[in-house]
């Protein structure tokens, strides 16, 4: 079955850097263009970012273009999202999710908590 | 950017019964229009996909509709599982922008 797993949340302080990963099982992970997306707490979805399946595009909500990096590891079935100059509007729980190409989004990880505070 | 606005943010039902839940878009995004149920603390799920087409494993009590700005998601006897927040977004536009509706509470009347 699909599986989506996401690690690398924590506390930051703003200014600050993270990097989250995703592992991917179940399913052709190279066949997939993959996403992030984030909820603030009590808030409702925002997408940040999607990747292609061979990584030859990516593309950033306008709220972390210039911060954020999207990428992946197709030999190690690996999503990653490297976020720096971290702001307290960055808080969020951040999924990764399956992506039926540049559309909708039929698996989803649990989410990993990133806090952005001093 | 295409906003996407549901209504009402809270409806209140009696299980057994029916729910209409409404997702209006901004400008036209055809039918490339999904819904989401997200339980709390839990991840969203996929419902529905091309504004009507069930996704994977999905009871046939949900029902999408809709195209253009106007779109539906009916659920058609509640059962005690399906009390949740639901989520639309479109896919219309490119480059992809992908846009959520700010979510639609069902709870239990």
């Amino acid at each position: 079955q699909v599986q989506l797993v996401e690690s690398g949340g924590g506390l930051v302080k703003p200014g600050g850097s993270l990097r989250l990963s995703c592992a991917a099982s179940g399913f052709t992970f190279s066949d997939y263009y993959m996403s992030w997306i984030r909820q603030a707490p009590g808030k409702g979805l925002e997408w940040v970012s999607y990747i292609s399946s061979s990584s030859s595009y990516t593309n950033y909500a306008d709220s972390v273009k210039g911060r954020f990096t999207i990428s992946r590891d197709n030999a190690k079935n690996s999503l990653y999202l490297q976020m720096n100059s971290l702001r307290a509007e960055d808080t969020a729980v951040y999924y990764c999710a399956r992506a039926v190409v540049i559309k909708f989004f039929d698996y989803w990880g649990q989410g990993t908590l990133v806090t952005v505070s001093s | 950017e295409i906003v996407m606005t549901q209504s009402p943010a809270t409806l209140s039902v009696s299980p057994g019964e029916r729910a209409t839940l409404s997702c209006r878009a901004s400008q036209s995004v055809s039918s490339n229009l999904a819904w989401y149920q997200q339980k709390p603390g839990q991840a969203p799920r996929l419902l529905i996909y091309g504004a009507s087409t069930r996704a994977t494993g999905i009871p046939a009590r949900f029902s999408g509709s809709g195209s253009g700005t106007e779109f539906t998601l009916t659920i058609s006897s509640l059962q005690s599982e399906d009390f949740a927040v639901y989520y639309c977004q479109q896919y219309n536009n490119w480059p992809p922008r992908v846009t959520f509706g700010q979510g639609t509470k069902l709870e239990i009347k």
